[in-house]
Formats: structure tokens, sequence, C-alpha cells
């Protein structure tokens, strides 16, 4: 079974520059996560699909992050100005519906300078 | 609003040392908890879920328990190795929120 494939690994952009993530989740995974996290910190949930509905994107901060998951399958998180705050490295999961099984990507490490 | 957190934030030890994490969350309304191992540059990896229910959950030389009316869970690994070497993290995952992770604990195991 192939894992959660992200991309790029590594970004590095200037502050109000513009940035966009990839996710594509295991095969059949209904529920697709992002995560942001800081260094030192947890990962902190920035929003969940359910298929290509929005379930959650409370902690998303709306003015900058945008999300999409058009088809139910892949997704992608863009960033739009990017902020210094925003250096974190970003994870996507994936799990069956209804399950807690979750399967995470390894992640792009973002560097905003 | 469920608060995660762990002690201590890093730990070095020798290898083949017994040691123990631990993880406190503040809302005892809890539906299960995770530990998660995370590799440098890599994602996080579940090791074991426990489910409110239950007491402790056990793989191999890892055994996790639950103590919901005290708001703590423990992570007990047994003659470290090191391979063990990783940051572990404990989720809660609270009724009407979303999993909440918890800082982490550093783990480096000494040959």
């Amino acid at each position: 079974e192939a894992g959660v494939a992200q991309s790029p690994r590594y970004k590095i952009i200037e502050k109000r520059q513009s940035v966009a993530f990839w996710c594509n989740p295991i095969s059949g995974h209904a529920t697709l996560y992002w995560y942001q996290q800081i260094l030192g910190q947890g990962p902190k949930l920035l929003i969940q699909f359910q298929n290509n509905g929005v379930v959650d994107d409370s902690q998303l901060p709306k003015d900058r992050f945008s999300a999409e998951r058009l088809k139910g399958v892949d997704s992608t998180l863009k960033i739009q100005p990017a902020k210094l705050e925003d250096s974190a490295v970003y994870l996507c999961a994936s799990s069956p519906s209804g399950s807690y099984g979750y399967t995470f990507g390894s992640g792009t490490r973002l560097t905003v300078v | 609003k469920q608060e995660v957190t762990q002690i201590p934030a890093a730990l070095s030890v020798p290898e083949g040392e017994n040691l123990v994490l631990n993880c406190s969350f503040t809302d005892s309304a809890i539906y299960n908890l995770q530990w998660f191992r995370q590799d440098p540059g890599k994602g996080l990896t579940s090791l074991l879920l426990i489910q409110s229910s239950q007491r402790e959950q056990t793989s191999g030389r890892l055994n996790a328990s639950l103590d919901k009316s005290s708001g703590r869970s423990t992570l007990y690994i047994a003659a470290s190795q090191p391979g063990d070497s990783a940051t572990y993290l404990c989720a809660v995952g609270t009724y009407g929120q979303n999993f909440v992770f918890g800082p982490g604990t550093r783990l480096s195991v000494l040959p």
C-alpha cells in the first residue's frame, strides 16, 4: 500500500510570497487532514476534509490560508501572502472514514525569510 | 478546550534502560488517546491507540496506560535501544473536538 505522498519536501520563500503544497492520500481514504507543526510543538490541525467537503477549518487562518480537495482525492494547501511565523512543517494525513487509523505523510518544511 | 502536555521535554538514557514518558490532558471526556513516533524529517507513525474504555495497550517493548480520571497516560519503553531515538507525541481525541497533540518528548538512547 502506497503511503501519503506530499510535495515539495522543502520550500524556502520570502515573506509576502505565495506557496502551495500538495498531498495525495492513501487510495480509498475518505478523510484528509492538514496539520501545521511549528518547531518544538505538536501538530495543530488546520483543516479536515471528508471526501471533498470541509468538516473542520476552525483553526485555519482564512485571510491567508486556503485549501481544496476538489475531487475528493488529492488536496492542495495554499498560503498567500506568507508571513515569517508560517515557517513550519506542514503535514498531511489521511484515514478511512470513521477510523482513527491516521497515516501521515513526510511533510513539507517551509521556511519564510 | 483540551490541552495536552508532555513531560519531560527531552530525555537521554543509556541503551538497555527502561523508561517512562508522560502525557497529561485537561479534559477527561476523551474517546481515545494515541501515541505517535516522529523521526527527524519524517511524518508521524502511530504506535498505540487506547480507547477510553481501556486501561492499557501493549505492542512489543511498548506499553501505554491510560487513567482518564486523573488525565494521564504513560508510555513505557522496555530495554531501550538506539533505534528508539525519536520524538514521541501523544494525541488526545476528545468528544466534540479534533485530536489535540502534545508537544512531544525528544528521546535519545545512547549506545
